[in-house]
């Protein structure tokens, strides 16, 4: 069955980077782009940016152009997050998500999340 | 401040019919299909309708989707307990080469 793996809760300081993995399993990875949304406590889903696993083609959100970079790891058929120079209001838990159409919003298959927490 | 519209706010009493609705633009909703997906607190989101009012399956037919020019509308018929969640509305959109969600609406069932 599909399943995105995501990898562990992080605490970090204001100013450091962040590198979320999501593994994905189950099912051809070069079919389907892999987006990246985040939620922060008590509050909505906000998109941040997609890969296309096929050819490593990105598109980011512009409120996280400069700060984001999601690669696509073809030794290990991994999906990673870099988010840089966070700050306390980046406090969320990050998901990644199977887009089953390109260019759809249609995200069939969801990680578990992972809880970043920015904090001095 | 979320691109789509949703009211914040939902609630019915079990057995009753309740719509949320979501607003957007020509470049989003007015050009592409919207799709659904229900939250529980701590838990990932799930998809509940694609392409407008299409049911994945497992999804029960008391949810229905249906869109209109550049708004949509998620009505679940026959409340129950365990539709207490979060809805999100999404739509591509062709300005930003992304998906664009709603602000989300919390359903409750008193």
């Amino acid at each position: 069955q599909v399943q995105l793996v995501q990898s562990g809760t992080e605490v970090k300081r204001p100013g450091a980077s962040v590198k979320v993995s999501c593994k994905p399993s189950g099912y051809t990875f070069t079919g389907y782009y892999i987006h990246w949304v985040r939620q922060a406590p008590g509050q909505g889903l906000e998109w941040m940016g997609w890969i296309n696993p096929t050819n490593g083609g990105t598109n980011y959100a512009q409120k996280f152009r400069g700060r984001v970079i999601v690669t696509w790891d073809t030794s290990t058929s991994t999906a990673y997050m870099d988010l840089t120079r966070l700050r306390s209001d980046d406090t969320a838990v990050y998901y990644c998500a199977r887009e089953f159409y390109d260019g759809s919003g249609y995200f069939d298959h969801w990680g578990q999340g992972t809880l970043i927490t920015v904090s001095s | 401040q979320s691109v789509l519209t949703q009211p914040p706010s939902a609630s019915g009493t079990p057995g009753q019919r309740v719509t949320i609705s979501c607003s957007g633009s020509s470049s989003n909703i007015g050009s592409n299909y919207v799709y659904w997906y229900q939250q529980v607190p701590g838990t990932a989101p799930k998809v509940l309708l694609y392409q407008n009012d299409q049911r994945p399956s497992g999804v029960p037919d008391r949810f229905s989707g249906a869109k209109s020019g550049t708004s949509a509308s998620l009505a679940i018929s026959g409340l129950r307990s365990d539709d207490e969640a979060d809805y999100y509305c999404v739509a591509w959109d062709e300005s930003l080469s992304g998906p664009v969600f709603g602000g989300g609406t919390k359903l409750t069932v008193l």
